[in-house]
């Protein structure tokens, strides 16, 4: 979708490198999120936020913090990676709307591979 | 841990062929919802069912949710080539989506 854009779409990097995934969108939605998918495991969620001001963890936010810089800006970052974070990443959007049905945005995904 | 859990995991049919794919929870939820992802690709929102729903439609995808069962099911009626992707069920609980692994379909031409 390319209200949601991530950069870089691939990244190889180091063990013990710190990196920035972004993500940008243009849907004027309030909240995003930060999913990790790995084989097998389906997505899992890293991070949310449902406003500027608020950042929340999700399931596995260890080894990872983010940045709310922006209404349309979440940032993803690695402080020390380390070869278990090597996966597909993916921010996503949503807007609260009518109530209990709220629906995802997903950006096109960012494929980390850490060596 | 995934809230929900797809089945199968796997799916080949013949184009034309209905697609059955099933998926269970374990908590309360205010929706259930399935994406579909094409191979790598970013999900996309297929359709979604509230908690108070038994039964939606949408083009050729019918979900039926099974609160009691903590149960949903989609059906993909005449199946095109077209539809060969991963396909997830997601609960909502609270704004946060939990996924299941995903069911991959293939339809062959």
């Amino acid at each position: 979708d390319a209200d949601v854009t991530q950069t870089p779409r691939n990244r190889i990097t180091k063990t013990g490198k710190r990196i920035m995934l972004e993500c940008s969108q243009t849907k004027g939605h309030d909240r995003m999120y930060w999913y990790r998918q790995d084989p097998g495991l389906g997505l899992r969620l890293i991070y949310y936020s449902f406003d500027v001001k608020d950042i929340n963890k999700g399931e596995i936010s260890d080894g990872y913090s983010v940045s709310r810089q922006a209404q349309a800006k979440f940032s993803l970052s690695l402080e020390s990676a380390i070869p278990n974070q090597t996966a597909l990443y993916f921010c996503a959007t949503s807007d609260p709307g009518t109530a209990y049905q709220e629906t995802q945005y997903f950006g096109p995904g960012t494929r980390l591979l850490v060596l | 841990s995934q809230q929900g859990e797809e089945d199968p995991q796997a799916l080949s049919i013949q184009e034309g062929e209905n697609a059955t794919m099933n998926c269970s929870y374990k908590t309360s939820i205010n929706n259930l919802q399935w994406y579909r992802q094409n191979s790598g690709r970013g999900l996309v929102h297929l359709i979604l069912i509230r908690s108070n729903e038994r039964e939606k439609h949408s083009g050729r995808l019918r979900v039926t949710l099974d609160t009691s069962k903590k149960s949903s099911s989609l059906l993909i009626t005449a199946s095109r080539a077209a539809d060969t992707a991963s396909y997830f069920c997601a609960t909502d609980l609270n704004s946060k989506l939990t996924f299941g692994k995903g069911i991959t379909l293939s339809v062959r031409p």
